[in-house]
């Protein structure tokens, strides 16, 4: 069975501080990719980063870094230098099917981040 | 260019009547899909299109809840006798199926219906 678990329901910052949030997800799939998404206030998903299963390199896109670590099954999420735009509910989500196709997400329930000026 | 646009943003409907949710996919998107999200949780995956192949029906909640996909663009969710449970917003999201021989996941959303049934 496919699980992506956000253990962090909220989490308050305050601005300038950095913050990571947590993603454990579960697969019996050798291969799959992982995905951040951003919903704003505004409710409009947007897509922050892919990653492949085969792909353990981390990645950093101006403040936003990602930690990925098979070992752990984790994909955890660090926001630098936090601003109050980041205010946002964070989801994680698992994707399947590099063989079979099947193109649905798996998602966890999200993390709320608060940023305070 | 375009996002993915859906329509209404809002729909309040009485229990028991049947609703229609559209949505536009990015052009040249040929994968759809539509999620729920239901207060304070995740994604809950619906349904899928891809290309011309069978939908996959596999997150349908109910027999109640059927999606069409017309012309390989619009797709149209629609709710038979709502139930108050079904209240939610409903998400659709397009992505390119392949991108240089490799599955591509990208999935790029539309803004959502909220759904309310009193």
């Amino acid at each position: 069975a496919q699980k992506v678990t956000q253990a962090q329901t909220e989490i308050s910052v305050v601005e300038k501080e950095d913050v990571t949030l947590d993603c454990v997800y579960e697969t019996r799939d050798t291969t799959y990719y992982l995905f951040w998404y951003k919903q704003p206030p505004s409710g409009e998903l947007v897509f922050l980063i892919r990653r492949n299963s085969f792909d353990e390199q981390n990645e950093i896109s101006g403040r936003y870094s990602w930690n990925f670590q098979k070992s752990t099954s984790s994909f955890n999420f660090t926001i630098t230098a936090s601003q109050v735009v980041d205010s946002a509910v964070y989801f994680c989500a698992l994707g399947l099917g590099y063989q079979t196709g099947a193109n649905n997400l798996f998602f966890g329930t999200g993390t709320r981040l608060t940023v305070i000026p | 260019g375009a996002g993915v646009s859906q329509s209404p943003s809002n729909k309040v409907t009485e229990k028991g009547k049947d609703v229609e949710l559209r949505c536009d996919p990015i052009s040249g998107h040929t994968a759809l899909y539509w999620y729920r999200q239901s207060l304070g949780q995740g994604l809950e995956f619906l349904i899928y299109f891809q290309g011309n192949s069978a939908p996959d029906k596999s997150g349908l909640p109910s027999d109640r809840f059927s999606a069409e996909r017309t012309g390989g663009s619009v797709s149209t969710l629609t709710i038979q006798r709502t139930q108050q449970e079904d209240s939610a917003v409903y998400l659709c999201a397009s992505s390119l199926e392949k991108v240089s021989g490799r599955a591509s996941y990208e999935q790029y959303f539309g803004p959502g219906t909220r759904l309310t049934v009193t």
